[in-house]
Order: structure tokens, then C-alpha cells, then sequence
């Protein structure tokens, strides 16, 4: 079955260590993309890539990194730097960063830093 | 400036009846496209709609319709006979095609009680 997946479901982390969330799609999309959710609020793109090698800041993408070394995967690393990172974090993709394409999501990461 | 603006933050009906759900967006692009998404508590968003700026014909899917007016700027949608599994919180997203990034609504909670 063709997906992303997202690893794991759930992560709990000490404050000043960074995390790094995984994802991984099968779909054979060009695009991808990292969003961070909060409770009551919609979606916030924090970083995307457009091809392999090559990704872009978002909206809020202080204290995030991120690498795009392979089409099929694309981790996202919370950083120690960034001041609240306890948050729901979905992974998407798409065939092409086209407007007209949809994204298809994975089910997420919830991470809680304590 | 993108925005998109849902409007009801939660909305409780009972099984059977119908649920509008509001959506009002803002962009200067003439060229962009709607979408809405669903994401039931599992947390995984699923892809519902696209609608590009130059169709506003209005659909129908089974029980769900949607409701295109670019003279209000809105894009409604409409959960018919609603029934238990349609609980869920609903996205309204906006992408221009000068801009290429979603920019999604604050989403709207449905609870449809039995």
C-alpha cells in the first residue's frame, strides 16, 4: 500500500535535547512537507522541499532543521533552539509543489518536551 | 495577503441532521485553489476536495457537497444526513498559484452525537 509513514506515534523528550521525527513516503512525490499543529489552530508549514536536496523555510521554521538526501524521506529535527516544541507534528506530500496538487498527510507525531 | 477564515469553531448535531461548514478566504491571485480536508481524531488529515478559481460549478459526493461562490469569496461545505463517523475536525485550505504554499483555516470541530 502506498503511504507516508510517520515514526513514531509518540515522543516524549527532555528540554535542551534535540528529537529528530521520521518520514517516509512510498508514493513516488516530488514535494514534501513539514507541519507543526497546536491545539485549536490550523496548520503551520515550518519547512518544505520541492526535489531532492533542496527545501525551503516556512512560516516558522526557527529552531527546526531539516535534510532532503533521499526523494522517499524527509526528517525533521527540533532543536534545542526552538522555545516550545511540544506540538503535533504532520508530514505531507505531493506528486509535484504545483498548486493544483493535493497533499496527502501522515497520521503525525505528537511530541511532548518536558 | 492569503487567509482563510472558518468561522465556527465547533458545531454539535445530532445523527441524520445536516451541517454547513463555512469557509471565507482572501487572496489578490485571480489563479488558485480550495481544498478541504477531514481529520478524525486518529489525527491523519484526508483529502476531501479540490476546486480550482475557474470552476464554481458546485459538488456532490455521496452525502458531502460543496458550495463555491468566488463573488463572496466562499467555499462551503455540506455534510448531508449527518451520521456519528463524520466526527471530525474539517480544513478549509487556500493555495494561490503565485504563492504555492496551503494556507489553512483554523478548521471547524463537528460532533455528531447518535
Amino acid at each position: 500500500d502506498g503511504g507516508i509513514t510517520q515514526s513514531p506515534k509518540y515522543l516524549f523528550r527532555k528540554e535542551g535535547q534535540n528529537v529528530t521525527l521520521s518520514c517516509e513516503q512510498n508514493l513516488n512525490h516530488d514535494a514534501m512537507y513539514w507541519y507543526r499543529q497546536d491545539p485549536g489552530q490550523g496548520l503551520r508549514l515550518i519547512y518544505y522541499s520541492q526535489i531532492v536536496n533542496d527545501f525551503q523555510k516556512g512560516d516558522i521554521a526557527e529552531g527546526y532543521s531539516v535534510s532532503r538526501e533521499k526523494k522517499e524521506s524527509f526528517p525533521l529535527t527540533v532543536t534545542s533552539a526552538q522555545k516550545n516544541p511540544t506540538a503535533f507534528y504532520l508530514c505531507a506530500s505531493s506528486i509535484g509543489a504545483g498548486s493544483g496538487y493535493e497533499q496527502y498527510f501522515g497520521p503525525g507525531t505528537r511530541l511532548t518536551v518536558t | 495577503a492569503q487567509k482563510v477564515t472558518q468561522a465556527q469553531t465547533e458545531i454539535s448535531v445530532v445523527e441524520k441532521e445536516d451541517v454547513t461548514l463555512d469557509c471565507v478566504y482572501e487572496t489578490r491571485d485571480t489563479t488558485y485553489y480550495l481544498f478541504w480536508y477531514k481529520q478524525p481524531p486518529s489525527g491523519e488529515l484526508v483529502f476531501l476536495i479540490r476546486r480550482n478559481s475557474f470552476d464554481e460549478q458546485n459538488e456532490i459526493s455521496g452525502r458531502y457537497s460543496w458550495n463555491f461562490q468566488k463573488s463572496t469569496s466562499s467555499f462551503n461545505f455540506t455534510i448531508t444526513a449527518s451520521q456519528v463517523v463524520d466526527s471530525a475536525v474539517y480544513f478549509c485550505a487556500l493555495r494561490p498559484l503565485s504563492w504555492g504554499k496551503f494556507q489553512f483555516g483554523a478548521g471547524t470541530q463537528v460532533v455528531v452525537t447518535p
